[in-house]
């Protein structure tokens, strides 16, 4: 049952433009929820959070937005940049999960020149 | 740099065999994960201890146990090795266990042939 979903595995945009990934979850109870960033052979490196008692929170050229009634969020990029370029998981943690993280299976993001 | 260091970085063992992980966490961080990432697959929770006491348990094998040392150094043992055990194992540490980042290793890679 996979409780945290990206359904886009990859994903291609022009430097400078907006970069949208997108992530659903189904379970109820997540109320803290995550984008990381993971480049090849390296770890994934936290990148921004979201509390359910906010629907958008911003770190520079990112943005995560929440929907909790359509259980979505999706983090934004703005501008894109060739650095940029990584696999970006969605994770999703709550009341009664230890503070353990349910992650996506991850986007796959290219920034083109 | 995440500040959470794993150790071996590479590992090949044949079946049958046991290997043990290690991780040490972050400096101050209490809390200590254990993720399995398969081909091409999102990271999959295993195990979680707080303090040097088990925490929360996740898809993790009878095969596998964990333990984290009064150091909060933590080792995760695979035992009975098969082939469906080469994966990606990283280890990530938070400093409490409510809603907060987790900081991940940059993993040590099994292969089991």
């Amino acid at each position: 049952d996979q409780q945290v979903k990206q359904n886009s595995p990859s994903l291609s945009v022009q430097e400078g433009r907006i970069s949208i990934l997108n992530c659903d979850y189904t379970n109820s109870m997540f109320d803290y929820f995550l984008w990381y960033k993971k480049y090849p052979a390296e770890g994934p490196t936290f990148l921004i959070s979201i509390s359910s008692i906010k629907d958008k929170n911003e770190d520079g050229r990112f943005t995560v937005f929440l929907n909790k009634s359509a259980k979505h969020l999706s983090l934004h990029i703005v501008p894109s940049q060739p650095g940029d370029s990584a696999v970006y998981f969605c994770a999703a943690s709550g009341t009664g999960t230890a503070s353990k993280l349910t992650f996506g299976t991850g986007t796959r993001l290219q920034v083109t020149l | 740099d995440s500040g959470v260091t794993q150790t071996p970085k590479h590992l090949i063992t044949a079946t049958g065999q046991r290997v043990t992980l290690r991780c040490s966490p972050r400096s101050g961080d209490l809390s200590v994960y254990w993720y399995q990432q398969s081909l091409d697959q999102g990271l999959q929770f295993l195990i979680q201890y707080y303090n040097g006491e088990e925490r929360a348990k996740g898809n993790i094998l009878e095969r596998f146990s964990a333990q984290q040392f009064p150091d909060l150094h933590s080792e995760l043992n695979l035992s009975s090795l098969e082939l469906g055990d080469s994966a990606l194992y990283f280890c990530a540490s938070s400093l409490t266990t409510s809603n907060s980042p987790l900081h991940f290793g940059n993993g040590t890679r099994l292969t089991v042939t």
